[in-house]
């Protein structure tokens, strides 16, 4: 099984909102990844979790928030986004050491 | 220069023949590279991994890897309507880090 489960799988916001995301992955991966992808671009990382802790922020807002509670789960709160953050976030987990990472179905957000 | 780069086409071909996607890798001590197909509108799913020099095959997928070139290809044999896709070419820098660098894209059309 290679699933990675993102909930919701769309969701519209307003500027003022705070929303979460949520990802799961019961594969035993040991790195978790959210990705953000606008129309027509590759995927752009944002953060990487390795055994449950921070490992990479690619300089992204203070707006977006990660979060892993545990080996299997992955959160991205969401505060006072900006429109142009509309986009497909997409997580992705892997067992880590550069091995191939599986993306869930992603999550379509639309911030108005 | 791009980190990953990927010619973004699109690449036309006609049903049942080989459809050849190219990509090239700035970092010369990357060591994992990954091939990802997405449909418009889903999210990326891997279907090529490798990590040696030489060709991998799966089916009617064969990836190609030349280190010394930097150079990583995919090929398609027999390529079917449905193989009409977003390519994307993924590498892992060196470092250490459990992270992912996309090209950007080719798209593939394959024609009845």
């Amino acid at each position: 099984d290679t699933e990675v489960t993102q909930t919701p799988k769309h969701l519209v916001m307003g500027m003022t909102n705070k929303k979460s995301l949520k990802c799961e992955q019961h594969m035993g991966h040991r790195a978790m990844y959210w990705y953000k992808q606008k129309a027509k671009k590759p995927p752009e990382l944002m953060f990487v979790y390795s055994y449950e802790k921070l490992s990479i922020n690619e300089s992204v807002p203070s707006r977006f928030s990660p979060e892993c509670p545990n080996s299997s789960l992955l959160n991205l709160h969401l505060h006072a986004l900006q429109p142009e953050d509309s986009a497909l976030y997409l997580c992705a987990s892997s067992a880590g050491g550069g091995t191939e990472a599986f993306f869930g179905q992603g999550t379509r957000l639309t911030v108005v | 220069q791009k980190e990953v780069e990927q010619n973004s086409g699109p690449l036309s071909v006609p049903e049942g023949a080989i459809a050849s996607l190219n990509c090239t890798y700035s970092d010369r001590g990357s060591q994992s590279f990954f091939w990802y197909r997405q449909y418009s509108g889903k999210s990326p799913e891997l279907i090529m991994f490798i990590y040696s020099n030489g060709d991998k095959e799966d089916g009617r997928f064969t990836a190609q890897l030349n280190k010394a070139s930097q150079y990583v290809s995919l090929l398609i044999r027999d390529s079917q309507p449905s193989d009409s896709a977003t390519y994307l070419c993924a590498v892992n820098p060196p470092g250490g880090y459990n992270k992912l660098i996309f090209g950007a894209g080719t798209r593939l059309a394959v024609h009845p």
